[in-house]
């Protein structure tokens, strides 16, 4: 079977650094995206990975290692506003999105 | 309208009953999604559309259909709605074609079957 796996929840500080993890096993993998999703909100676009090695995009960063089914999401100067949900989801030899359960994180002061 | 839209934006419906969920986009994308989210697990696909005038079946289809009549709407029904449809849907749409497809999300639809 197809599977996402990440963290259920994590907590940070405040202007600190998190890093989220994503593990997969998918039939096929045609890229790796992340989705920031706000409660009560639409998920939205973050970052898309398809080749191995790390894509920075201000703030945040994603990583990904094919051979591995591994990537993970740098946050960095950690904003009260970052407080949501982060979906990893890979693109299956279908062409369809495998989604994990989301991390929720929660930015403390 | 920019983007994608979804209405109603919540409903409270009796078992048994008929629903129409309405999704419409104008970012003239060729492909248009239905997913359903609930709590504790990943967003499943019910039903997507890559052109207009073709539908496909996603993961979980029971009890949903869709139709795709012109590029912009792409509504899903419940025929007979039952209590495990509870759940939050929201509708998507794509490129299909870039390099990254990205998906992108309507605000979504909170609905409750009694």
């Amino acid at each position: 079977g197809q599977n996402i796996d990440q963290p259920t929840e994590m907590t940070a500080t405040e202007g600190a650094i998190v890093q989220i993890n994503c593990t997969y096993q998918t039939s096929g993998f045609n890229g790796l995206f992340w989705y920031q999703q706000h409660a009560g909100e639409a998920p939205t676009f973050l970052s898309y990975n398809v080749l191995d090695g790390l894509e920075e995009k201000g703030r945040f960063s994603s990583f990904l290692s094919r051979s591995k089914g591994y990537s993970y999401l740098l946050l960095k100067e950690l904003q009260m506003k970052d407080s949501a949900s982060y979906l990893c989801a890979v693109r299956d030899s279908n062409y369809q999105l495998i989604w994990g359960a989301g991390t929720k994180l929660i930015i403390k002061p | 309208i920019a983007g994608i839209t979804q209405a109603p934006t919540s409903q409270i419906l009796a078992a048994g009953r008929r629903m129409t969920l309405r999704c419409t986009q104008d970012m003239r994308h060729n492909a248009m999604y239905w997913y359903r989210q609930d709590l504790g697990l990943g967003l499943r696909l019910i039903h997507y559309s890559n052109t207009a005038g073709t539908t496909g079946k996603g993961e979980v289809p029971d009890g949903y259909s869709v139709s795709r009549a012109n590029t912009d709407d792409f509504p899903l029904t419940l025929a007979s709605a039952v209590p495990s449809q509870t759940s939050v849907y929201f509708c998507a749409s794509s490129e299909r074609g870039g390099s990254t497809d990205t998906q992108y999300f309507g605000p979504g639809t909170r609905l409750t079957v009694l």
